[in-house]
């Protein structure tokens, strides 16, 4: 089945620190590969998304691309604020056994930016 | 305007007891979903519903019963609660089952089984 593995936390950085989180999936078939975040005490909110091999996925700073010969999407930033400290998770949807009833996430990776 | 509520925000209750999470999403989707999210924050998808049709219902004891009244609710009821039920449930809804719509989630239930 499909799964999604992304680099253990907590990841602690300074702020205008560079950011990098891992994260490489096993599936077939052509998924759609998200990355969402989780404010403390809220629910998860679509970070960027990319659909198909070699697009970059943007948003507020982030940065991901879909690489498919490595199977890989792993979430960037050049300059981390107090505000992203957050859980990131990486996403799955439409792989192996073609369900795009659901979205198969990884572990989740806690981001600390420090002042 | 809220997009997908949950009530109740937090559930405290004993062990053996039944209770029920409501979910209203207002954005004209055709699929709802519940996830749990355990204590380490591990995110795991429960039931799908597309069109009041249940599509997913991954590997979730019988205790657990989704309903869907219509479109836009997708209640879920735990009968005869245990203590692993602890955990947070989000439900979250998507356009259609095409795999690039994004889901767009509640703000979760906090349910502690005491």
């Amino acid at each position: 089945g499909d799964s999604v593995t992304q680099m253990e936390g907590p990841v602690t950085l300074s702020e205008e620190a560079f950011l990098t989180i891992n994260c490489t999936y096993t599936a077939t078939g052509y998924p759609s590969l998200f990355w969402y975040v989780q404010y403390p005490g809220e629910g998860l909110q679509l970070l960027l998304k990319a659909t198909k091999a070699d697009d970059k996925g943007s948003n507020k700073g982030f940065e991901a691309t879909y690489r498919k010969e490595t199977t890989s999407f792993h979430l960037e930033k050049g300059s981390v604020q107090v505000s992203d400290s957050a859980v990131y998770f990486c996403a799955l949807s439409g792989g192996s056994g073609g369900s795009n009833y659901k979205l198969t996430f990884g572990k989740g990776t806690l981001l600390t930016v420090n002042p | 305007d809220t997009a997908v509520s949950q009530t109740p925000k937090y559930l405290v209750t004993q062990m053996g007891n039944d209770k029920s999470i409501k979910c209203e999403q207002n954005l004209g989707h055709d699929t709802m979903y519940w996830y749990k999210q355990d204590s380490k924050k591990f995110l795991k998808i429960m039931f799908s519903y597309n069109n009041k049709e249940l599509i997913i219902n991954e590997t979730v004891p019988n205790r657990f019963s989704p309903k869907s009244p219509d479109k836009a609710h997708l209640n879920l009821h735990i009968n005869s609660l245990e203590l692993g039920d602890s955990a947070v449930y989000f439900c979250a809804s998507s356009p259609d089952r095409v795999n690039h719509n994004e889901q767009f989630f509640g703000p979760g239930t906090r349910l502690t089984v005491l």
